[in-house]
């Protein structure tokens, strides 16, 4: 079955520090997907997305993610880190089937704490 | 543009009472989905609609939950009769054909 793992339920990293968190999907086709961020309180916003071609994507607030076919990866970076960015991450992947898409399938994310 | 608009952001009831969440997805997006999110089960997709007919209830968790589109721009959620166990934080989010789905803030329910 299609799954998202996020293996790093927390990680605290510092101010200025390089952060990556790390995603991996089961999914027998090329997939479509998304990284979002939620803040306490908040709903959840998208920070990036990859569909086809360029597998480095660009998203907002200095986030890209890279995607590895070969590895089934989708890691998030940012190179320094701010304490606005401590909240929860989720990874997720859009299924597809019969033609039918817009399924998306949400790993467990993973908690960014931001030591000054 | 407004984004997706949920009401009540804050609902608290007690367990038997019926309750009714509302949202108002983004004009001209044609998919509506609603999710559940708890600490044990994490973010869980309920049911989702495409032009405002359920595509996928799977997700519901039984019959006491139940969802609605009646148009392009207003969904609901209900559950009757609510228990504990259905409080969460239930958030609903629109897309178009792209997959890129908006989310709204949320309503957090609290049954007692």
């Amino acid at each position: 079955a299609q799954s998202v793992t996020q293996p790093d339920i927390h990680i605290t990293v510092s101010e200025g520090a390089s952060l990556e968190l790390r995603c991996n999907y089961s999914y027998g086709a090329t997939p479509y997907l998304f990284w979002y961020v939620q803040s306490p309180g908040q709903g959840l916003q998208l920070l990036l997305k990859y569909f086809s071609g360029d597998t480095l994507v660009q998203g907002i607030k200095g986030f890209e993610a890279e995607f590895k076919r070969s590895q089934s990866s989708f890691n998030l970076r940012k190179p320094s880190v701010h304490w606005s960015d401590a909240a929860e991450y989720f990874c997720a992947v859009v299924l597809n089937y019969g033609g039918a898409t817009n399924k998306l399938i949400f790993g467990t994310g993973t908690l960014l704490a931001v030591q000054p | 543009d407004a984004g997706v608009i949920q009401s009540p952001r804050h609902e608290v009831t007690e367990m038997g009472q019926e309750v009714t969440l509302r949202c108002k997805p983004i004009s001209g997006h044609d998919y509506l989905f609603w999710y559940r999110q708890t600490m044990m089960r994490g973010l869980e997709l309920l049911i989702y609609f495409n032009n405002n007919v359920p595509i996928d209830d799977s997700g519901m968790p039984e019959d006491r939950f139940s969802a609605k589109m009646p148009n392009a721009s207003f969904s609901t959620l209900k559950i009757q009769p609510s228990e504990p166990r259905d409080s969460a934080v239930y958030f609903c989010a629109s897309s178009r054909t792209s997959n890129e789905q908006f989310f709204g803030p949320g309503t957090r329910l609290t049954v007692l």
